[in-house]
This record gives structure tokens, sequence and C-alpha cells, in this order.
């Protein structure tokens, strides 16, 4: 049981490349997430995934795109990187069967850097 | 202002001391909430459920206010191990999902 994986761990972009970030996860939840998170500041949700098949916006989606490929995987796509976007990613994953019971299982993190 | 809270710290410590973490969320829908523990260069984990009767989990003991709209943690005996990140989260239904996470409280104990 690996719980929440992510790749890649480290990159290096160049302003204007594009990357996609993969997550997945393997305790059969129904909501996934994607986060940054920049010093001094707390995690800022990027894009959240209620059930498969369904996507939404979350506090800084600009930028960036997702893919609910399954149940399993959450992909999120920078198509043209910025030095903004220069952050520590995390992906999360929850199971929302129980109301008021959001507790949130996260990935090792991706940390970006944007030249 | 923001909507969740949180001195940065740092706090420094000796072991076996006692400290508290207090964390203000603006926003009245807010309706469950959470301790993470993040520590460095790593993902945060669930410490704690806040719950309004108040919960406790061996050192750590968890407190909502929603009359005055705020959380806290107190750890009791620090350890070492204590020394981490500590991240209030809350989470509010407004129309949609939102989940709002602090900045984070930096607690250093020392020998």
């Amino acid at each position: 049981n690996a719980g929440v994986t992510q790749t890649p761990k480290f990159q290096v972009l160049k302003t204007g490349q594009s990357m996609t970030l993969q997550c997945a996860q393997d305790m059969n939840h129904n909501s996934m997430y994607w986060y940054r998170q920049d010093p001094g500041m707390g995690l800022r949700l990027i894009y959240y995934s209620a059930s498969e098949g369904t996507t939404d916006k979350g506090e800084v989606p600009n930028g960036y795109n997702v893919s609910r490929l399954n149940k399993r995987e959450f992909s999120l796509r920078l198509e043209s990187a910025a030095p903004s976007q220069t952050s520590v990613y995390f992906c999360a994953s929850s199971d929302e069967d129980r109301v008021f019971s959001f507790e949130q299982y996260f990935g090792p993190g991706t940390r970006l850097t944007v030249t | 202002r923001k909507e969740v809270e949180q001195d940065p710290g740092p706090f420094n410590v000796p072991e076996g001391a006692t400290v508290a973490f207090n964390c203000t969320y603006s926003n009245s829908a807010s309706q469950s909430f959470f301790w993470y523990r993040q520590d460095c260069r790593k993902e945060p984990k669930l410490l704690m459920s806040v719950y309004s009767s108040g919960n406790e989990d061996g050192r750590f003991t968890a407190q909502l206010n929603r009359a005055s709209q705020y959380i806290s943690l107190l750890i009791r005996d620090s350890k070492l191990s204590d020394s981490a990140t500590y991240l209030c989260v809350v989470n509010m239904r407004t129309g949609g999902f939102k989940t709002i996470f602090g900045a984070g409280t930096r607690l250093f104990v020392k020998a």
C-alpha cells in the first residue's frame, strides 16, 4: 500500500516549457487534490476532483489544467511554465464518504523550479 | 485579512515544556477543523481533528471555539521529535468545496 505517489520528485523548467505532474493513489479514495506551497504561505488549492470524471477549480487555478484519468490518477499540467509557478506541488486524496471527515493524505511533493 | 491565520513563530521551547498554538478563522460557514503536522521538506500529515467538545490524543489536546472562531492545539511534555510546523486547516462548503490551510506555526523543541 503506497498511499499517494507523485512523479517527478524534482523538475527544472525553462519559461514557456510545458510539463505534467503525475499523481496516483491506491486507497480507493473518491476525491483528489492539487496544492502548491510557497514559503510563508499555506498550501493553496489549485484544482480538485470530487469523483472520477469531475474536476473543479480551487483558489489558484490560472496557468494549470488537470485531468482525472480514472479513480486512481489525477494529473496536473502546466502548459506554459512561468517563474511564478516555482513552488512545491502536493497531491492529496481523501475519502469523503463520511461527512465532516476530510482527512487528506498527501504525496511526497514535487519541487518545481522555473527559470 | 487572511481566512485562516496562525502565529508563524518560531516557538522555541525546552524539552518537557507545554506549548499552545492558536489559529483564527474568518468564515463562520467553516465546518470542520484539523491540525496537520509538516516536517521540514516533507508532506503534511494529519495530527488530529478538532471537535466542538475538544479532543485529546496523548500529549496533544485540540479545542474549537466557534463563538470566537478559533482553534487551539496544546502540546504537553514536549519532545525533541515534536519539532515541526503545525498547520491549521479549515474546511467549508459555501456553494462549493473550500479548504484553507494556515501558513503554519514552527516549533523547535530543544534539549
